[in-house]
């Protein structure tokens, strides 16, 4: 099972609103991934979770708020957004170490109206 | 920087022939190599890895080709099929760490 969940598939939120995307995975991967893609662009790296702590954060504006509460789920907490954060966001996780291959969710659609 | 560089944004086979995807490195720390296929409004799929202490690896359809010294490697799609049309990322693991650096893809198509 190479399965990463995320909920919700699709969301809409006003500027001012606080809302969190979701991921989870159940194959006992130890590093878990957000990234956030626009479209016809790579997906670009936001932040890292290595057991279960933030190993890496890519100067991501602070409206955005990761959260790992155990091994299996990874949330993003959304606060204040702009409508330029309106992207697909992606979870991955990988079981960390060497030839490690990353799996990803289905992405999170956002619209920030 | 864009540290892995896809050159060619788009390409079109014919049903039946090989597709060859090509992506380019600039960093000598990468030390594995990964190519995804993505739809429209889903998230990747991982198709096929190489580490570079190999040159080939193969898996049915899809092979890959890793060249250290030129810091380049293809993605062989033979016999290409129409529901390979898809978006093609390559990407790279610098070691140490868990940062993997992508492409900013390929869109295949395959014309029945």
């Amino acid at each position: 099972d190479t399965e990463v969940t995320q909920t919700p598939k699709h969301l809409v939120m006003g500027m001012t609103n606080k809302k969190s995307l979701k991921c989870e995975q159940h194959m006992g991967h130890r590093a878990m991934y957000w990234y956030k893609q626009k479209a016809k662009k790579p997906p670009e790296l936001m932040f890292v979770y290595s057991y279960e702590k933030l190993s890496i954060n890519e100067s991501v504006p602070s409206r955005f708020s990761p959260e790992c509460p155990n091994s299996s789920l990874l949330n993003l907490h959304l606060h204040a957004l702009q409508p330029e954060d309106s992207a697909l966001y992606l979870c991955a996780s990988s079981r960390g170490g060497g030839s490690d291959t990353q799996y990803f969710g289905p992405g999170t659609r956002l619209t920030v109206l | 920087d864009q540290q892995v560089k896809q050159n060619s944004p788009s390409l079109s086979v014919q049903e039946g022939r090989i597709s060859i995807l090509n992506c380019d490195y600039t960093n000598s720390m990468f030390d594995y190599f990964l190519w995804y296929k993505k739809y429209p409004a889903e998230g990747p799929t991982f198709l096929i890895s190489i580490s570079s202490i190999k040159d080939k690896n193969e898996d049915g359809r899809f092979t890959v080709f890793l060249n250290k010294s030129a810091k380049h490697l293809s993605l062989h799609i033979v016999p290409s099929q129409p529901g390979d049309s898809a978006v093609y990322f390559c990407a790279a693991r610098k070691s140490p760490g868990n940062q993997f650096y992508f492409g900013t893809g390929t869109s295949l198509t395959v014309i029945p």
